[in-house]
């Protein structure tokens, strides 16, 4: 069974700090994918990465592909307020067409002004 | 396009009670998929199809039925609610093709007692 882990769980800064977030598997990624949640929303895709080694850059946040492709990484710059939500990455495994996701537990960031 | 939709939005039933959650997309997505979310967990894969007529379990499928009799619309079916089944439940279409990002409709809180 293959598992995404991800960290830390929890995030509670001050608005203007950096912060990272991780997603970990022990498996070879073909694609990941990260999104970002609101309360009472669904999930939005905000990057995926396909290459290792890929970084992708969507305004304030970083995202990084490992080079083995078995691990990713979003970092924000001096994050604001409106940051605050839920991020999950989600990983397909394999080169089977079956088309399945798995999702890490999340992190739930919250930026204080 | 309205993207991915879903009703109810909210629900409470007892246990024993059937219902039907609605899922509808307009992007002709061939591949959807329904998940359920709880605390701590993540987004758990429940059924998913890829295509008209072809439906398949993901990761937790028992108490839950699915059909695709159109590329538009895949409902999902609780047999006999359980209190285990509280959660909410997301429905979400891609593109058959990788890396299969995601869209997700606005999901349905469940409540069983």
């Amino acid at each position: 069974t293959q598992l995404l882990e991800q960290s830390p769980q929890f995030l509670s800064i001050q608005e203007g700090e950096n912060l990272t977030v991780y997603c970990n598997s022990s498996s070879v990624f073909s694609s990941l994918q990260w999104y970002r949640q609101e309360p009472g929303e669904g999930p939005v895709l905000l990057v995926t990465v396909v290459t290792g080694g890929e970084v992708k850059k969507l305004k304030r946040l970083t995202f990084q592909f490992g080079d083995a492709r078995k691990d990713s990484s979003l970092h924000i710059t001096a994050a604001q307020p409106g940051d605050t939500g839920l991020y999950l990455c989600a990983g397909a495994f394999g080169s089977s067409n079956t088309g399945k996701l798995i999702f890490g537990q999340g992190t739930t960031l919250q930026v204080k002004p | 396009n309205a993207g991915v939709t879903q009703t109810p939005k909210f629900q409470v039933l007892k246990t024993g009670q059937s219902m039907t959650l609605q899922c509808a997309q307009d992007m002709n997505h061939e591949y959807m998929s329904w998940y359920r979310q709880d605390p701590g967990m993540g987004l758990r894969l429940i059924h998913y199809s890829v295509g008209a007529g072809i439906t398949d379990q993901g990761e937790v499928p028992n108490g839950y039925n699915v059909s695709r009799s159109t590329t538009e619309d895949f409902p999902l079916r609780l047999l006999s609610a359980a209190p285990s089944q509280t959660s909410v439940y997301f429905c979400a279409s891609s593109p058959y093709r990788g890396p299969y990002e995601q869209y997700f409709g606005p999901g349905t809180r469940l409540t069983v007692t």
